[in-house]
């Protein structure tokens, strides 16, 4: 079974309108964090929000909070305000065995096509 | 400071040839990952260093590929004999610290794409 789902075809979004992303993800592990990924057409990979599987609070950063719903195993993206500089592929990513100490890999879905139309 | 840096940026090589592909990491990561994406895919896993312990070799496709860590800074990713499908952007990224918890952020680098012609 994959481990991190993305599935929604591309999407397209209006200026200054809100999107979700959905992602849904498959783990035994108690202990793992969820991560989202933009990249823009140059390639780079960015950082843009975290929830661990322990946190309370749905993680937040700026236009960006994660709308995780731990029973349901997803952590869908909200972009709010969408700008034209939001179109890019967008990954979610985990990390399973989190402890501390430790560091580990992160498994990616296949990734998402956000168009924001002026 | 200095973000991750990988080279060469691109390469162009014939099926058969050996490459390498070097990645610098942010100085004092403790961590460092490979990774490789091929067109319009997500990231693949590929091999994980951590400090002085074993690498993480579980997302080496084949014995073809190796990597090593030299004095746990600079990672230097070898595929031998390569094949037109190892062709892909195979990016490195790099995390800090050892402790606490799972914001361990990854870092990523701006990736080697690979062409096997």
């Amino acid at each position: 079974a994959q481990k991190i789902t993305q599935t929604q075809p591309g999407m397209f979004v209006q200026e200054k309108e809100a999107v979700t992303l959905d992602c849904t993800y498959d783990t035994s592990d108690p202990s793992y964090g969820l991560f989202w990924y933009k990249q823009p057409s140059s390639g780079e990979m960015i950082f843009l929000i975290y929830q661990g599987s322990y946190d309370q609070q749905n993680a937040t950063e700026g236009r960006y909070s994660l709308n995780f719903q731990k029973a349901r195993k997803s952590a869908n993206l909200v972009i709010s305000a969408s700008q034209l500089g939001d179109s890019a592929m967008y990954f979610c990513a985990m990390r399973e065995r989190i402890k501390a100490g430790a560091n580990s890999k992160l498994t990616f879905g296949k990734g998402i096509t956000l168009s924001v139309r002026p | 400071g200095a973000g991750v840096s990988q080279s060469p940026s691109n390469k162009v090589t014939e099926k058969g040839k050996d490459v390498e592909l070097r990645c610098d990491p942010i100085s004092g990561h403790t961590a460092l990952y490979w990774y490789r994406q091929s067109l319009g895919q997500g990231l693949e896993f590929l091999i994980y260093f951590q400090g002085n312990s074993a690498p993480d070799k579980s997302g080496l496709p084949s014995d073809r590929f190796s990597a090593e860590r030299t004095g746990g800074s600079v990672s230097t990713l070898t595929i031998q004999r390569t094949q037109q499908e190892d062709s892909a952007v195979y990016l490195c990224a790099s995390s800090g610290g050892t402790g606490g918890g799972g914001y361990n952020e990854q870092f990523f680098g701006p990736g080697t794409r690979l062409t096997v012609l």
